[in-house]
């Protein structure tokens, strides 16, 4: 069964305590694993999309990678302004048929 | 440039109604998708069109349904409105789909739908 899994469910880092999202995945025909922020009462925020395992992108403190089976959303030296809900999606085709499945996000606190 | 906008922000409807929400796309942008987002189920996929054609269907039922027109603007619709059908419905547009390489993909506001 494709399937998006992301962990934790929740995070709470003190501003410039570095850390990692898990984005697990199996989607068959990946086209590309897709990174958002979403703040409260708002539409997601495009951040990344990977669409191969051993790529790698970075924008400001975020830096995401993927493998096979699952993505990571390192974040480094992080500050308020990063607190979000951050979610993960794969996009897969079989058959003809495509999925686009979202996992449930992580929810960062970080602290000043 | 300006972003997605979606319309209405917010309703309430009756079970049983019908409901019509209204995306317009970034200036240029072929590709029109929507999302369901409720607290239970998360971010769902409904359906994705592209230069008028429905190109992707997520899992949802015949109730739901949408289309494109000819400026890209898209309308999604949603018959015989039940408890369950009351989330946030996000549209989001791209240049060349959610399945290609090289493409941002941009989200609206929300519509917030209310099923009483």
């Amino acid at each position: 069964e494709d399937q998006v899994t992301q962990s934790p469910e929740a995070l709470r880092l003190q501003e410039g305590e570095s850390s990692s999202l898990n984005c697990s995945y199996t989607v068959s025909g990946l086209r590309g694993l897709f990174w958002y922020r979403q703040d409260p009462g708002k539409g997601p925020e495009f951040l990344f999309t990977l669409y191969s395992a051993g790529e790698e992108k970075e924008k400001e403190r975020l830096k995401a990678t993927l493998t096979k089976k699952e993505s990571f959303l390192h974040i480094t030296a992080p500050k308020p302004e990063d607190s979000a809900t951050y979610l993960c999606a794969a996009g897969g085709a079989t058959s003809g048929t495509y999925k686009y499945i979202f996992g449930t996000g992580t929810r960062l606190k970080v602290l000043a | 440039k300006a972003g997605v906008t979606q319309t209405p922000r917010y309703l309430i409807k009756t079970r049983g109604q019908q409901v019509t929400l209204s995306c317009s796309p970034i200036s240029g942008h072929r590709s029109v998708s929507w999302y369901q987002q409720t607290p239970g189920q998360g971010l769902q996929f409904l359906f994705e069109y592209f230069s008028e054609t429905q190109r992707n269907k997520g899992n949802f039922p015949g109730r739901f349904s949408g289309r494109q027109f000819s400026n890209s603007r898209s309308e999604m619709n949603v018959s015989t409105l039940e408890l369950g059908d009351s989330a946030l419905y996000l549209c989001a547009s791209s240049l060349y789909g959610t399945d290609s390489s090289g493409n941002t993909i941009y989200f609206g506001e929300g519509s917030w739908l209310t099923v009483v």
